[in-house]
């Protein structure tokens, strides 16, 4: 069956602008949810949706933000970029909640903010 | 202050050595993941534990609830088994991840 999506795997912003990334779960999985990994800070939980619900968030400002449709897909966006914000992006997808059974990672999207 | 620390950050073996990486957590728990990430991103769920051990190949994934600590051991180490192993546990809707320790297998 197919793994986890994201799109785009690469991408390269300027400061201030915003983005979104999408993340296509296993069919089937109704709980996604989104990691930024950093050199520094390493990996760090942003939130997580579950049937189109936020269920729980990370210590990140509201300029993160996500949602969720109807088919589990998941978007995130990111206002106002700052370089800070540099740093890989992994979306998780299971059928119940993180680290659920069937928990699976995607491959990430790379966002360079210049 | 981490809620997941792992120990050691790096470490480097010589292939065919038996390998235990460490993590110790502070928080309660409803499950602990060990994670692998290779190179370019890719992360892999290697065991999700709540209670004992669990053993896949050369791979053994132990977990001690009452002192809040896992181990996760690598038996006949082999080059492909050179990544970043990462321990995460799952609190609530919560996930805390720690640092990650870099193993390298030298042929």
């Amino acid at each position: 069956k197919a793994g986890v999506t994201q799109t785009p795997r690469y991408l390269i912003k300027t400061r201030g602008q915003q983005v979104t990334l999408s993340c296509s779960p296993i069919s089937g999985h109704r709980s996604v949810s989104w990691y930024q990994q950093t050199p520094g800070q390493g990996l760090q939980f942003l939130f997580e949706y579950f049937s189109e619900t936020q269920r729980n968030k990370g210590n990140f400002p509201g300029r993160f933000s996500g949602r969720q449709f109807s088919n589990s897909r998941s978007e995130m966006n990111v206002s106002t970029l700052e370089l800070g914000d540099s740093a890989l992006y992994l979306c998780a997808s299971s059928p119940d909640g993180p680290g659920g059974y069937g928990y699976t990672f995607g491959s990430g999207t790379r966002l360079t903010v210049v | 202050k981490n809620e997941v620390e792992q120990s050691p950050q790096n470490l480097t073996a010589q292939e065919g050595e038996f390998i235990t990486i460490n993590c110790s957590y502070s928080v309660g728990i409803s499950a602990l993941h060990w994670l692998q990430q290779h190179p370019g991103g890719g992360i892999v769920s290697l065991f999700m534990l709540s209670s004992g051990k669990k053993k896949h190949g050369r791979l053994i994934a132990t977990i001690n609830i009452q002192e809040k600590h896992s181990s996760l051991h690598i038996t006949a180490s082999h080059p492909r088994d050179s990544a970043v192993y990462i321990c995460a546990v799952s609190s609530g809707n919560q996930f805390y991840f720690g640092t990650g320790t870099s193993l390298t297998v030298i042929p």
